[in-house]
């Protein structure tokens, strides 16, 4: 069964302090690898998309890795700000028709 | 802004009653996709249209579910006869074909909360 598994299921930091999302995946085929940011009541936005062949993905504060070996990827923000505060949520990509397969979600709060 | 428009962002609703939502995408996506996402839970998909074809449903939309993309430009989401489980957000998103194996990012709008009572 396509499955895609996210840690922390929440997690609490202060502004400023840095923090690393965890992805695991048991998708195939294997298409791509995104994260998503949701802030509350509004829908995802995209911050990475990543292919097999990339490791590294970087967008501004946020940098994706994924190693496609042992099908984990994470999502490392660096100097939190409250802004940050929202679910983070990786999702696959899987054979055509851009069927996507989300994770539930990992929650971050940044707290002052 | 230009982007994925959802209305109503709000429906509440007695259980049996039909709802229906609209969703208009980014202007020059040709691709629309409908989801819907409970509390705590990651989006789960719906249907998917390519233009104005319904490419995709998925086994989650029952026969009490219709979509409809007319021209190819918004989409309409019916729940007939709505029961307590369809309580959800449902989230419509929009993304364009380049051939580039599926690179695009899909852009959703803020959905529509629907509350059955």
């Amino acid at each position: 069964k396509n499955q895609v598994e996210q840690s922390p299921q929440s997690l609490i930091i202060l502004e400023g302090k840095n923090c690393t999302l965890q992805c695991n995946y048991t998708v195939s085929p294997f298409s791509n690898l995104r994260w998503y940011k949701q802030d509350t009541g509004r829908g995802p936005v995209s911050l990475t998309i990543m292919t097999f062949s990339e490791n590294t993905k970087s967008n501004g504060r946020y940098t994706a890795t994924l190693d496609a070996d042992t099908k984990q990827s994470s999502l490392h923000i660096t100097a939190s700000q409250l802004s940050d505060s929202a679910s983070y949520i990786c999702v696959v990509r899987s054979g055509g028709y851009n069927k996507l397969i989300f994770g539930a979600g990992t929650r971050l709060a940044v707290h002052p | 802004d230009t982007g994925v428009s959802q209305n109503p962002r709000h429906k509440i609703t007695k259980r049996g009653q039909n709802v229906t939502f609209r969703c208009d995408p980014i202007s020059e996506h040709n691709r629309l996709y409908w989801y819907r996402q409970t509390l705590g839970q990651g989006p789960e998909f719906l249907t998917y249209f390519q233009n104005e074809a319904q490419l995709e449903k998925s086994r989650l939309l029952s026969d009490r579910f219709s979509a409809e993309r007319p021209k190819g430009s918004f989409s309409t989401l019916e729940i007939q006869r709505t029961e307590q489980g369809d309580s959800a957000m449902y989230l419509c998103a929009s993304s364009l074909s380049l051939g580039t194996g599926g690179l695009q990012p899909q852009h959703f709008g803020d959905g529509t909360r629907l509350s059955i009572l």
